[in-house]
C-alpha cells in the first residue's frame, strides 16, 4: 500500500521563486493536512481540508495556498519563498469517520530557501 | 505557555531499561491523546492514542492520562534499540475544528545495546 506519497523529497530553492510540494493519498480519506517542522517548534498546521473542494487555514498559514479538487490529491504552493520557509513538510491524512482515527503521515519533503 | 509542553531531550538509556515520556498541557479542553513515533527522515507513525484519564496497555508500551494533573506518559518497558526514535504527543479536543492535532515539540530517544 502507497498510503500518503510526498513529492518532491527534497528541494532547494532561491527566495522569491514559487513551487508546489505534491501529496496523494490512496486511501480515500476525506481529512488531508499540511504540517511544517521546524527544530524545537514541533509539528505545527498550515492548512488542512474536510473533503474536495473544502479548505481552511491551521496556525501558520501565511505564505502559503492550497486547493482541493480531488479526494487523492492536495498540494500545498508557496507563492513566493522566504528563507523563513525552511522546513520539513508533512502531508496528513485520516477517515472522518470516527474521533480515532488515526492520522497517516507521509516522509516529508525537505525544502531549503536560500 | 504553549498549550502543550514536552522535554525534547535527548534521552540516552541502555537496553532493557524502562523509558518514562511525559508530556503537560493547558488546555482542559483535550479529551483525546496520543503518541507519534518518527525514525529519522520519516512521518510520524501512530503508536499509541487514549481516551480521557486511565491507562492503555500495548505489548512494551503503556500509555497513561491524568486529566487532573494534565499530565500523560508514555512508558516503555525492556527498551530495544530499534525503540530509537523521536516520540511526539499528540492532543485534540473533541470538538476542535478539522480534528487538528496540537503536537508537542518531541522527545528523542536514544536505546544503546
Amino acid at each position: 500500500n502507497a498510503g500518503v506519497t510526498q513529492t518532491p523529497k527534497f528541494q532547494v530553492l532561491k527566495t522569491g521563486q514559487s513551487m508546489t510540494l505534491q501529496c496523494a493519498q490512496d486511501m480515500n480519506h476525506e481529512y488531508m493536512s499540511w504540517y511544517r517542522q521546524d527544530p524545537g517548534m514541533g509539528l505545527r498546521l498550515i492548512h488542512y481540508s474536510v473533503g474536495a473542494g473544502i479548505t481552511d487555514q491551521g496556525e501558520v498559514p501565511n505564505g502559503y495556498n492550497v486547493s482541493r479538487s480531488t479526494t487523492e490529491d492536495f498540494p500545498l504552493r508557496l507563492l513566493s519563498a522566504a528563507p523563513s520557509q525552511t522546513s520539513v513538510y508533512f502531508c496528513a491524512s485520516k477517515s472522518t469517520g470516527g474521533v480515532n482515527q488515526p492520522q497517516h503521515f507521509g516522509d516529508g519533503t525537505r525544502l531549503s530557501i536560500l | 505557555q504553549k498549550e502543550v509542553e514536552q522535554d525534547p531531550g535527548p534521552l540516552s538509556v541502555p537496553e532493557g531499561a524502562i523509558v518514562s515520556l511525559n508530556c503537560t498541557y493547558s488546555n482542559s479542553a483535550f479529551q483525546y491523546f496520543m503518541w507519534y513515533r518518527q525514525y529519522s527522515r520519516k512521518g510520524p507513525e501512530l503508536l499509541m492514542y487514549t481516551y480521557s484519564s486511565g491507562n492503555k496497555e500495548d505489548g512494551r508500551f503503556t500509555a497513561q492520562v491524568d486529566k487532573s494533573s494534565k499530565y500523560i506518559s508514555l512508558f516503555i518497558r525492556d527498551s530495544q534499540p530499534s525503540d530509537s526514535a523521536t516520540y511526539l504527543c499528540a492532543m485534540r479536543s473533541f470538538n476542535q475544528a478539522g480534528t487538528a492535532l496540537i503536537f508537542g515539540k518531541g522527545t528523542t530517544l536514544s536505546v544503546s545495546s
